[in-house]
């Protein structure tokens, strides 16, 4: 079975630019999150999605926005990019009631 | 604000001995807490987990360890091995279907042949 699938694996964008950022989930997962880590820190929640319904929102501006498809799919935009939004996002998938399973990520750089 | 705390940035060992990772926290609506390892270049592994109804939870060569009335918890790795070489994280939330999980830091693991 695949795991958890992200794309692109690595991005590199320009300050005030856009990006879309894709997700996913392992099989029969309703839910999936999002978090970012950025280099020396642990993951942060950034937002959590289940039967396309927004669940959970993090510490993060509303420059940061996602949706769930009905396969339960997800994107994250983040709009007007800062050069401190370069982290690694990280996506995870959970039948609901158990651990996350997370994907390898995309690698976000902002110049 | 910090509601997971790793202290230790990093952690050597030998082969074959216990490796011991600590936690704490400070948020008392923490109730289930987790393990992940995570390789370069890879997503977090989920390792193993522990609901605040207990103290103790074991999986083969790991345990965690959950003092609650401390907020505090460890893993404990027993016998280590190379392959277990890797930032471990642990994470909390207010129940297992709550992915809102919150990170500490990690501990980089390194075990020496």
């Amino acid at each position: 079975d695949a795991g958890v699938t992200q794309s692109p694996t690595h991005l590199i964008k320009t300050r005030g630019q856009h990006v879309t950022l894709r997700c996913s989930p392992i099989s029969g997962h309703k839910s999936v999150s999002w978090y970012q880590q950025v280099l020396g820190q642990g993951p942060q929640f950034i937002f959590q999605y289940y039967e396309k319904e927004e669940r959970g929102r993090g510490n993060f501006p509303d420059r940061f926005s996602a949706r769930q498809f009905p396969n339960y799919s997800s994107e994250l935009n983040v709009n007007a990019l800062l050069l401190g939004d370069s982290a690694l996002y990280l996506c995870a998938s959970s039948p609901a009631y158990t651990e996350a399973f997370f994907g390898q990520g995309t690698r976000l750089t902002v110049v | 604000d910090q509601q997971v705390k790793q202290n230790s940035p990093s952690l050597s060992v030998q082969e074959g001995r216990i490796s011991i990772l600590n936690c704490d926290y400070t948020n008392s609506m923490f109730d289930y807490f987790l393990w992940y390892k995570k390789y370069p270049a890879e997503g977090p592994t989920f390792l193993i987990s522990i609901s605040s109804i207990k103290d103790k939870n074991e999986d083969g060569r790991f345990t965690v360890f959950l003092n609650k009335s401390a907020k505090h918890l460890s893993l404990h790795i027993v016998p280590s091995q190379p392959g277990d070489s890797a930032v471990y994280f642990c994470a909390a939330s207010r129940g297992p279907r709550d992915n809102d999980m919150r990170f500490g830091a990690g501990t980089r693991l390194t075990v020496k042949p």
